[in-house]
Order: C-alpha cells, then structure tokens, then sequence
C-alpha cells in the first residue's frame, strides 16, 4: 500500500466551477498535510498546509482534513484556467520525519 | 513562503563532464534539504537527503559516489552529478525544510548531458 494515494486524473472542469481534489494516507501518525501545484516544466509550488482536523480556507483554496477516514481534500472555488496544473498531496509523519509525494492529479480548467 | 534558490537553472555539458547545482534557502536557514529528480512527465523522485554538517542520506538505487551532495552550511546544499552521461538528464530540484516540515522548491534545475 502506498504512504499517500491520489486519482491521477485527468480532472476536468469548466472555468467558474469547484475543482475537487482528493487524497488518502496509510499512517494515522501523520501529522502535517499539505498541497502542491506544479506548472508543467516547473517545480513545485506550496499552495496549502493543514495540521488539524476540518477546513483551513486561503482565498479560493479550502483544504480539508479528517484524520479519522485518513483523507484530506483539496477545493478550489471559481476555478480558472490558470489553475490548470498537476496537484499534489504530501504527508509529513514526525516519527522518523518521513515526507511522502502522491503522485499527483492533473487538473484542466476548460474556459 | 520561504525562498529556495538554485543556480545553474539550465545546463548543457558533454558525457563525462561533472556539473554542480547549488541549492540556496534564502531568508530562513534550512537544516533540512532534500534533493529531487523528475523525468518528463513522470512523479518526483527523492534522490537523497542532505543535512547541515552531515553525510547526506541517499535513497535506494541512488549511486551516492555518482550523485555527491555538500550541505556545508544552513544556507546552502550543492549537488554534483559526476561523469555525467545522456541518462542523468533529467529535472533536478532541490527543497529546503521550514519549521513546521513543510518543504520550499526551488526552481529547478534542467540538465541536458550530450
């Protein structure tokens, strides 16, 4: 099983709607969560971080965090096509401080 | 966020050549970096991690006399890709750990070997 599992997409969305983004984990003592947007050709860009359980909104991202199902969402409100990108889950686990990478979900915003 | 440097940010060399990459956090100090490759199209790798004043940890399948990382200073964590061949070209990207174990990319690091 992998430390962090996420829906490689493509996603699809038309400009103005909710892009709704999905991640699991295996290890119930991961502490910190948190997403990634990556341009194509470019590196990684930290866009969300979420340490305790429910919703932690910054401007149109909200993430979404339940420790119990394992699970943190990642939505986005009035998507654009700017937003179109590969998104990416990351685990942080103190106890040995493991990171884990999904392996990301390609997101298209359709004008 | 913090601010995480690399320099070059593109390199061509011939096969056999050694080619350093210099990862920089700039306004915060990082005892923690992390050294990432990326093939096109493809996840994140995780080369190695390199921490302040010590041997840099490498992860499997990772040749660390090929790949040598230097973390000297808390600002500062090169990488130096040794005899390079057509292979090795790839996305090379750096992050720096914050305090709260997130991580900065830098901006990466193309590297094409002829």
């Amino acid at each position: 099983q992998k430390e962090v599992e996420q829906n490689s997409g493509p996603l699809s969305v038309p400009e103005g709607a909710i892009a709704s983004l999905n991640c699991t984990y295996s290890d119930r003592v991961s502490q910190s969560f948190f997403w990634y947007r990556q341009y194509s050709g470019k590196s990684p860009e930290l866009i969300m971080s979420i340490y305790s359980n429910g919703d932690k909104e910054d401007g149109r991202f909200t993430a979404q965090l339940n420790k119990a199902s394992q699970y943190v969402s990642l939505l986005i409100r009035d998507s654009q096509p700017s937003d179109s990108a590969t998104y990416l889950c990351a685990v942080n686990r103190r106890t040995g401080n493991q990171f884990y990478f999904g392996t990301g979900t390609s997101l298209t915003v359709i004008p | 966020g913090a601010v995480v440097s690399q320099h070059p940010s593109r390199v061509i060399c011939k096969s056999g050549t050694s080619v350093k990459i210099e990862c920089r956090s700039l306004d915060f100090q990082a005892t923690t970096m992390f050294w990432y490759r990326q093939f096109p199209k493809q996840s994140l790798m995780l080369m190695a991690t390199s921490n302040e004043g010590s041997k840099a940890t490498y992860e499997q399948g990772v040749e660390k006399d090929k790949f040598l990382i230097n973390h000297a200073s808390l600002t500062l964590s090169t990488l130096t890709v040794t005899s390079a061949h057509p292979e090795d070209s790839s996305f090379y990207i750096c992050s720096a750990r914050g305090v709260r174990y997130e991580q900065f990319f830098g901006p990466g690091t193309r590297l094409t070997v002829l």
